[in-house]
């Protein structure tokens, strides 16, 4: 079974650019979650969408969104990069919103670097 | 204050040591306790999770969860170099709620 996957894997941008990262969910998970994680922050929650809707939101700017398609698929997207923005953006997703266990399984992560 | 607290380490230990990591949180809705492991430029894998209070044994690693302390605990008995990784606690109110994760505690196992 394959598991969630994440593209691109790396990239590099400069301030002022914006970027969209793309996440597969695992066939039949219909929760994605996106982190960011940095050395000084560790893991940040950004938000998590089930059936195509924003269910939870972290504490993070406008400039982070996301959106998800009718296939679970989901796509984050940050727009005027600014150097603090480089970071490992790490997918997550889950079967069912309801599962108690809330347990997430994660893709490998996008590595973003802003110059 | 962040609702996680965990020691970022590193912590260095001698083969077949016993480990301890730990976390302190402060919401007392938590329910669902979990410790995920990550090896470098891999994503966290999930290693262990929890439901309310007491333990869990699985192999080498228990679990133990605190809620009266807020205090939840991973233990790994005879450790491995292959066990050198990043270790992060996560903790949710479940039923859809997000998922927050402690810092990640570094720690390195010397053969």
């Amino acid at each position: 079974k394959a598991g969630v996957t994440q593209t691109p894997r790396y990239l590099i941008k400069t301030r002022g650019q914006q970027v969209t990262l793309s996440c597969s969910p695992i066939s039949g998970h219909r929760s994605v979650s996106w982190y960011q994680q940095t050395p000084g922050q560790g893991l940040q929650f950004l938000f998590e969408y089930f059936s195509e809707t924003q269910r939870n939101k972290g504490n993070f700017p406008g400039r982070f969104s996301g959106r998800q398609f009718s296939n679970s698929r989901s796509e984050m997207n940050v727009s005027t990069l600014e150097l603090g923005d480089s970071a490992l953006y790490l997918c997550a997703s889950r079967r069912d919103r309801d599962s108690g266990a809330n347990v997430l399984t994660f893709g490998a992560g996008s590595r973003l670097t802003v110059l | 204050q962040k609702e996680v607290e965990q020691d970022p380490g590193p912590l260095s230990v001698p083969e077949g040591a016993i480990v301890s990591l730990n976390c302190t949180y402060s919401n007392s809705a938590f329910q669902y306790f979990m410790w995920y492991r990550q090896y470098s430029r891999k994503g966290p894998e999930l290693l262990m999770y929890t439901y309310s209070s007491g333990n869990k044994e699985d192999g080498r690693f228990t679990a133990q969860v605190d809620k009266s302390s807020k205090y939840i605990s991973l233990f790994i008995r005879d450790s491995q170099p292959s066990d050198s990784a990043t270790y992060l606690c996560a903790m949710s109110e479940g039923g859809g709620f997000k998922t927050i994760f402690g810092a990640g505690t570094r720690l390195f196992v010397k053969a």
